[in-house]
């Protein structure tokens, strides 16, 4: 069973203001992602990383950074959000690199 | 370019009614093909992994096959139930940690009572 845990789940906020988005989980995985996903379209890598201390961009390019000081904990930050950055963040994590993925339910941000 | 096609974008059964779904691909050094389940509101949930051309997996009314170009997902008698976004993803790459996974855009499925 997946333990793979997002918040928040929904997010509206102005433009200018600073977030993160919490990405947690149980396995004990060390390979986590974060994609980005706007309806109808498909998944997109923004970050992805290894193990504790390894970040690294995915294909997409993103605005925002992240950090792996845990290995359960993967968080994700956009400094000053804008509307562009609307969009549903998934974050997931798997035993091998790429491999069957265990995502969270996502939060889906909107920024005004 | 690497491409991952997803046919139909939407697809309306009645309740009962068997059908199929495609996912055709153009990758080099295919690494695995997967298929998750996408329900409103939530992330993907993993159904299956296949690996080589040939290869079939099954779970409850969902078959996934695999060939060199294409897999296919079958629906037995649908559910209501089975109403959900089925996407495909192909994973490519020389190995290690150069693994790339590339996402399809979907087929939305809805099933009607």
């Amino acid at each position: 069973e997946a333990d793979i845990y997002q918040t928040p789940r929904y997010l509206v906020i102005g433009t200018g203001k600073k977030i993160t988005l919490e990405c947690s989980q149980t396995m004990g995985h060390d390979k986590m992602y974060w994609y980005q996903q706007d309806p109808g379209m498909e998944l997109h890598l923004i970050h992805y990383s290894y193990g504790v201390n390894s970040t690294e961009k995915g294909d997409l390019s993103s605005e925002s950074t992240v950090s792996r000081i845990r290995t359960e904990h993967f968080p994700l930050t956009l400094e000053s959000a804008r509307p562009s950055h609307t969009s549903q963040y998934l974050c997931a994590s798997s035993r091998q690199n790429n491999e069957k993925l265990f995502f969270g339910s996502g939060t889906q941000l909107s920024v005004l | 370019e690497d491409q991952v096609t997803q046919s139909p974008e939407a697809l309306r059964l009645q309740e009962g009614e068997s059908s199929s779904l495609n996912c055709s691909y153009t990758v080099s050094g295919l690494r695995g093909l997967f298929w998750y389940r996408q329900d409103p509101g939530k992330g993907p949930e993993f159904l299956f992994t296949l690996y080589s051309a040939g290869e079939e997996k099954e779970k409850e009314r969902l078959k996934a096959t695999l060939t060199k170009k294409e897999s296919f997902l079958h629906i037995t008698a649908p559910k209501p139930e089975d109403s959900a976004t089925y996407l495909c993803a192909v994973r490519q790459g020389p190995g290690g940690s150069n693994y790339k996974l590339t996402f399809g855009k979907g087929t939305l499925l809805t099933v009607n009572p």
